[in-house]
């Protein structure tokens, strides 16, 4: 089973918009990382937030998180031809069996110049 | 630095043959991971092995063996394929479990008849 479960499935904007996704995960974690994928190729590591971090910023991308609500957001603000990509949430719990990180189903971001 | 490698990038195998797929990092990461992605699904976790010398399973390890040859080295075994592992295969590092993230290879596409 998935921890974690993007929304939307799809979404299409025009360039220079804001993109928004959002996550949601079922039981407490240690951290939450996203990632881009693009078609036909391996994942990239975008951001981690830790369960103690509340927000965090890399360049034009901007990551909530919210241990109460169990959710995250990541928004691509100005987004560029460039950013369509599926993107993915991957949480972490840590235990004696060793970390693993569950992904979710991913967002299919497609950004129309 | 080459990244995370995978061999081979495409293979077709028929019903019940077995096959290897390859897996090499060059960056002296500790932990080392075989995911599954199938068509508009997030990753599962197949097997990883947390340092060099041992392996555990993730969430979906039936039907796979691994080794962890050396540090460099993971590799996954299909002894007896069949169509429902048809998939695309990742491999992933990182430097060790924990708050990392994890580098991940440009991916096997499996097709199984």
């Amino acid at each position: 089973s998935q921890q974690g479960e993007e929304d939307p499935q799809a979404l299409s904007i025009q360039e220079g918009e804001n993109a928004t996704m959002n996550c949601s995960y079922k039981t407490s974690i240690n951290n939450l990382q996203w990632y881009r994928q693009n078609s036909g190729r391996g994942l990239v590591h975008l951001i981690l937030i830790r369960s103690n971090e509340r927000e965090k910023h890399s360049g034009r991308l901007r990551v909530t998180l919210d241990t109460s609500k169990k959710s995250s957001s990541l928004l691509i603000t100005a987004s560029r031809a460039a950013d369509t990509a599926s993107y993915f949430c991957a949480t972490e719990i840590y235990n004696n069996a060793g970390n693993m990180l569950t992904f979710g189903g991913g967002t299919r971001l497609m950004v129309k110049p | 630095n080459a990244g995370v490698t995978q061999t081979p990038k495409f293979q077709v195998l028929k019903t019940g043959q077995s096959m290897t797929l390859q897996c090499a990092q060059d960056m002296n990461h500790n932990s080392m991971y075989w995911y599954r992605q199938d068509p508009g699904m997030g990753l599962r976790l197949i097997y990883y092995s947390a340092s060099e010398g041992t392996t555990d399973k993730g969430e979906v390890p039936n039907g796979y063996n691994v080794s962890r040859l050396n540090k460099r080295e993971f590799s996954l075994r299909l002894e007896s394929a069949a169509p429902s592992q048809t998939s695309v295969y990742f491999c992933a590092s990182r430097e060790y479990r924990g708050s990392y993230e994890q580098y991940f290879g440009p991916g096997t596409r499996l097709t199984v008849t």
